[in-house]
């Protein structure tokens, strides 16, 4: 079952435009992190934000959590062609052994 | 480049037969985790190894087992194959134990396996 749904399912923009996607999730988390996928290749890790966190900044990207609301923003700012993919949030548990658990994803274009 | 690395790339399989997929995982890590990936849908969890034992599991029939070598590389098998099991098969490599919590997995590139 996904427990993360992203939102919106598509978004397109042009360059040099912000882009912001939702998580939303429905159980209680370790972490969440957030991913990128190329044309159904395989996913390259953004950024993992703590329950214990707020929000978070890597280059171009925030990530905001609100663990009372159970969800999540990425935001990419100043996006480029190359930021053209799709992007999953993933919730991390911990009942035993840690797994993630994805949402299915937002397909981000972005057009020169 | 995440360092882990599957193998095969692409797999063309027939209906009933098995499949065996093959991760090495990222140096320095010990934990081995399997995803399905179904087109335009998230990855789903399979299965997770641990020290060369099963972790974990989702909600996956007994005919997807999986192995754990001591370099911790990881295989997955799939026997009576399915049309419904073509899809991305995903392996992600993590730090577990010894204190290390809330580490980030690190995927593979994956191995696309159609079943007709």
């Amino acid at each position: 079952s996904q427990q993360g749904e992203e939102d919106p399912q598509a978004l397109s923009i042009q360059e040099g435009e912000n882009a912001t996607m939702n998580c939303s999730y429905k159980t209680s988390i370790n972490n969440l992190q957030w991913y990128r996928q190329n044309s159904g290749r395989g996913l390259v890790h953004l950024i993992l934000i703590r329950s214990n966190e707020r929000e978070k900044h890597s280059g171009r990207l925030r990530v905001t959590l609100d663990t009372s609301k159970k969800s999540s923003s990425l935001l990419i700012t100043a996006s480029r062609a190359a930021d053209t993919a799709s992007y999953f949030c993933a919730t991390g548990q911990n009942s035993g052994y840690s797994t993630l658990t994805f949402g299915k994803g937002t397909m981000l274009l972005v057009s020169p | 480049e995440t360092g882990v690395t599957q193998s095969p790339t692409h797999l063309i399989k027939t209906r009933g037969q098995q499949v065996t997929l093959r991760c090495s995982s990222q140096s320095g890590h010990n934990t081995v985790s399997w995803y399905q990936q179904a087109l335009g849908q998230g990855p789903q969890f399979i299965f997770q190894y641990y020290r060369e034992e099963e972790n974990g599991r989702g909600n996956f029939p007994p005919r997807f087992s999986g192995l754990q070598f001591p370099n911790y590389s990881s295989e997955l098998n799939v026997n009576a194959l399915e049309l419904d099991d073509s899809a991305l098969y995903l392996c992600a490599s993590s730090l577990e134990g010894q204190g290390a919590r809330n580490t980030e997995a690190f995927f593979g590139q994956g191995t696309r396996l159609t079943v007709v």
